[in-house]
């Protein structure tokens, strides 16, 4: 049982490039949700899904996307990268009362 | 809308000594509470949880009791480690779509000296 795994653990990007930030979980959780982590700013949500093929936007939701067609799999991409999206990206996967369960997160750099 | 406010860090103690950490909420309805471990270079781990008033969650050492008459959620042990630094969120888990979607506080680092 490998809880949330995310690939890869560490990325630069440089301005204008896209890429797919990976997420799986083998828990069976229909909730699973991506957040960016920022100094002093806590955790922000950007998208979360209830279930395969069910998406909305979190809090900040600008200049990501996401699409759930596996329980398991949950990818976010980076349409076109700015250096505002550094940061550092966790995957979760939550149970219906609430206990998410966090993978060890993406450090991104964009340049 | 719901929102989380921490007591700011960095906190520093030394070890065996108590700890407090303070939560507060604005949140319409009934939500559930959390918090959250962040240790260096690792993803957040549940701690502990309450789902309704007056409930206590505890966990390694840890308590906090939901106090709906106060809006609050208050971190406390007794007597900490140094393994016990790290940085600690408080969260609140609102209900959406069958599940529930957390508001984090900002995160209080707090750092334990031998």
């Amino acid at each position: 049982n490998a809880g949330v795994t995310q690939t890869p653990k560490f990325q630069v990007l440089k301005t204008g490039q896209s890429m797919t930030l990976q997420c799986a979980q083998d828990m069976n959780h229909e909730y699973m949700s991506w957040y960016r982590q920022d100094p002093g700013m806590g955790l922000r949500l950007i998208h979360y899904s209830v279930g395969a093929g069910i998406t909305d936007q979190g809090e900040v939701p600008n200049g990501y996307n996401v699409s759930r067609s596996t329980t398991e799999d949950f990818p976010l991409r980076l349409l076109s990268a700015a250096p505002s999206q550094t940061s550092v990206y966790f995957c979760a996967s939550s149970t219906p009362t609430g206990e998410q369960y966090f993978g060890p997160g993406t450090r991104l750099t964009v340049t | 809308g719901n929102s989380v406010t921490q007591m700011e860090g960095p906190v520093t103690l030394s070890e065996e000594a108590f700890l407090t950490i303070n939560c507060t909420y604005t949140a319409t309805g009934y939500p559930s509470l959390f918090w959250y471990v962040q240790y260096p270079g690792e993803g957040l781990q549940l701690l502990l949880k309450a789902t309704k008033a007056d409930d206590k969650g505890s966990n390694k050492g840890f308590e906090a009791t939901y106090r709906k008459e106060t809006t609050s959620f208050h971190l406390e042990k007794g007597s900490v480690q140094v393994s016990d630094s790290a940085v600690y969120f408080c969260a609140l888990g609102a209900h959406r779509q069958g599940a529930q979607k957390l508001v984090f506080g900002q995160g209080t680092r707090l750092t334990i000296n031998p």
